[in-house]
């Protein structure tokens, strides 16, 4: 089955200042890629995703990148405000038809310092 | 819409205790989903249902049932909980053109 892989499992930044957190997959049949946020306490809740058939998706503040090739995909998160600190999960989507089964990381919990 | 809800939201068992979660989703999606998510595990499948009248085991079914009862609603059952089953289960639902998963609020759930 699919393995998802996250680093790193916990990231401090200054306010202002960007965030990229990493995944790589082990399917190369993959085809989907969601981010999730998650505040404490609160449910994850999808911020943004990308198709295996584009490789940079980019809204607001927040892009991913895709690389299909090398099997790994990042979250980027430009000028950084403490409304970011959350606990961010990566996903793929394996090749099992008909349910859209999601594989999670380990999860990423970033702290955004004022 | 209230989206995905599921109850209850908190638990606490005693060993070798039986229980069942409830979900449901009002946004007509065909397929549902329990997670169980344990301190820097990530969220872990247990069952799906891809559709009414099917389900799946996902990467940890071990201890754990469950029933589609109709389009809206899908249940986890735990049989005889055990203290590993401690941990907070999250349901989830998708439809077949977004695949976007929408995840209830959770239930928080002990077993002493």
């Amino acid at each position: 089955g699919e393995n998802v892989e996250q680093h790193p499992s916990t990231l401090s930044v200054q306010e202002g200042d960007s965030a990229v957190i990493k995944c790589t997959y082990s399917d190369s049949a993959s085809n989907y890629f969601p981010w999730y946020k998650q505040e404490l306490g609160k449910r994850p809740q999808l911020i943004i995703d990308i198709r295996s058939n584009v490789g940079e998706k980019k809204d607001q503040r927040i892009a991913v990148t895709l690389n299909k090739t090398a099997k790994h995909f990042s979250l980027h998160i430009t000028e950084t405000q403490p409304e970011d600190s959350a606990v961010y999960f990566c996903a793929a989507r394996g090749s099992g038809a008909g349910s859209y089964q999601l594989t999670f990381g380990k999860g990423t919990k970033l702290s955004v310092i004022p | 819409n209230a989206g995905v809800t599921q109850t209850p939201k908190f638990q606490v068992l005693k060993t070798g205790q039986s229980m069942t979660l409830q979900c449901a989703q009002d946004m007509n999606h065909n397929s549902m989903y329990w997670y169980r998510q344990d301190p820097g595990m990530g969220l872990r499948l247990i069952y799906y249902s891809a559709s009414e009248g099917t389900t799946d085991k996902g990467e940890v079914p071990n201890g754990y049932n469950v029933s589609r009862l109709n389009k809206r609603e899908f249940s986890l059952r735990l049989e005889s909980a055990a203290p590993s089953q401690t941990s907070v289960y999250f349901c989830a639902s998708s439809d077949g053109t977004s695949i976007e998963q929408f995840f209830g609020p959770g239930t928080r759930l002990t077993v002493l």
